[in-house]
């Protein structure tokens, strides 16, 4: 399996412009969660689906903030607009959920946000 | 919330045994320990999950006593290469996702 997909990779935007994140979690997990990480504040959960379905969206830090999960396959994460302070490594991971398996979460590699 | 304590940095050598406890001492019944590395410029990998009593696998060791409050990652003969942030999580079987906390980690560094 390819792992985790996350891109882009690296994303420069001008303070304003909306940002939209892509993740394309491992096939047959149906689990999928929505990280940010920064120096300040270290590793953050920001949403988790399961099932496609939001379950817990209490760390979106703010309405600028949106995530859609459409199918098993994709998720997005949209920041609009985007601010200086949003500027962090977001990181998709996805999981297979049940008994035993609580949460050991596959991470993609990332989308470094520079918002200027 | 559930919250876990673990030391900020570690040192250690090539060929010794890295041992990082971490406690959490308010582990529900229902809760795993789980502990993940992360390398700079990279996503947490998972390593190791247990529930009680010891578990290992190709990559460490986890030891958790009889009362749960506290869980030990063991390293056998560490290299250069394991020089990385290490968390310990306590999750939640189920939904708890509150309990998704990653904290501070601990930063080995491995000398040669």
């Amino acid at each position: 399996d390819a792992g985790v997909i996350q891109s882009p990779r690296h994303e420069v935007t001008e303070m304003g412009q909306e940002v939209t994140l892509r993740c394309k979690p491992i096939s047959g997990h149906n689990s999928l969660f929505w990280y940010r990480q920064t120096m300040m504040r270290g590793l953050e959960l920001l949403i988790y689906f399961n099932n496609n379905v939001p379950i817990d969206d209490s760390g979106m830090p703010e309405d600028r903030f949106s995530a859609k999960m459409p199918n098993a396959s994709f998720s997005t994460l949209k920041i609009q607009p985007s601010e200086p302070r949003d500027s962090a490594v977001y990181f998709c991971a996805s999981s297979l959920g049940g008994k035993g398996k609580a949460y050991e979460q596959y991470f993609g590699p990332g989308t470094r946000l520079t918002v200027t | 919330l559930a919250k876990t304590t673990q030391p900020i940095s570690m040192d250690s050598y090539e060929g010794q045994e890295v041992n990082i406890t971490c406690s959490h001492n308010n582990i529900a019944t229902n809760d795993y320990i789980t502990w993940y590395q992360q390398f700079p410029s990279q996503g947490p990998r998972f390593i190791i999950q247990g529930y009680k009593t010891k578990v290992t696998n190709e990559v460490a060791s986890l030891f958790i006593p009889a009362d749960r409050k506290s869980s030990t990652l063991s390293l056998p003969r560490v290299s250069l290469s394991d020089t990385a942030v290490y968390y310990c999580l306590v999750v939640g079987y189920g939904g708890a996702t509150n309990k998704l906390i990653f904290g501070t980690g601990t930063l080995l560094a491995v000398q040669p």
